[in-house]
């Protein structure tokens, strides 16, 4: 089955920081890649996808490529806001398969 | 991007009692819903992927008599924790499947069980 590994958190960052959340995944075939967000208190929103080897999913100033030859698909994002602080999930998966979520990793942005 | 709610979105009842969570999708139509758990700063805990019409089926180590899950059409799956327990206050999460594949998440229920 799918695995996926992010890097522990919490991210500590100052606003208009780079960001970046590795992320590695294992997989029997090629899956979709997704990153979900979750504000405080909330549910997970889809931050953006990426279907097939190479491509680049990008939303709200994010962006994450799929690697296959690294297996890996980290997000980044050039400049940080404090509204951006939330909970990242990295998940491979999707079509007719489940999502297998990674631990999640904690962006703090500060002022 | 489509809509998914849950009702309620916080429950407090007493140890021994049942209660039921619901999830909708709001306008689109969902063969197969997920529902998961999450606990204090974990991931997610995928209990069971919920299909309209059939059975639900069940992860590794999930009570399906404690954790009743019905799909009773194509917008609607209810999630009920009978003889609840503190152990099982949690946020609880639903997702629903559009024809596309693609997932989309409820806001969540808090669950706490005094």
């Amino acid at each position: 089955g799918n695995s996926v590994t992010q890097m522990e958190g919490p991210v500590t960052l100052s606003e208009e920081a780079f960001l970046t959340i590795n992320c590695t995944y294992t997989a029997t075939g090629y899956p979709s890649l997704f990153w979900y967000v979750q504000y405080p208190g909330e549910g997970l929103q889809l931050l953006l996808k990426a279907t097939k080897a190479d491509d680049k999913g990008s939303n709200k100033g994010f962006e994450a490529t799929y690697r296959k030859e690294t297996t890996s698909f980290h997000l980044e994002k050039g400049s940080v806001q404090v509204s951006d602080s939330a909970v990242y999930f990295c998940a491979p998966g999707g079509g007719t398969d489940k999502l297998i979520f990674g631990t999640g990793t904690r962006l703090q942005v500060f002022p | 991007g489509a809509v998914v709610s849950q009702h309620p979105s916080r429950v407090i009842c007493k140890s021994g009692t049942s209660v039921k969570i619901e999830c909708r999708s709001l306008d689109f139509q969902a063969t197969t819903m997920f529902w998961y758990r999450q606990f204090p700063k974990k991931s997610l805990m995928l209990m069971a992927t919920s299909n309209e019409g059939s059975k639900a089926t069940y992860e590794q180590g999930v009570e399906k008599d404690k954790f009743l899950i019905n799909h009773a059409s194509l917008t609607l799956s209810t999630l009920t924790v009978t003889s609840a327990h503190p152990e099982d206050s949690s946020f609880y999460i639903c997702s629903a499947r559009t024809q596309t594949y693609e997932q989309y998440f409820g806001p969540g229920t808090r669950l706490t069980v005094t």
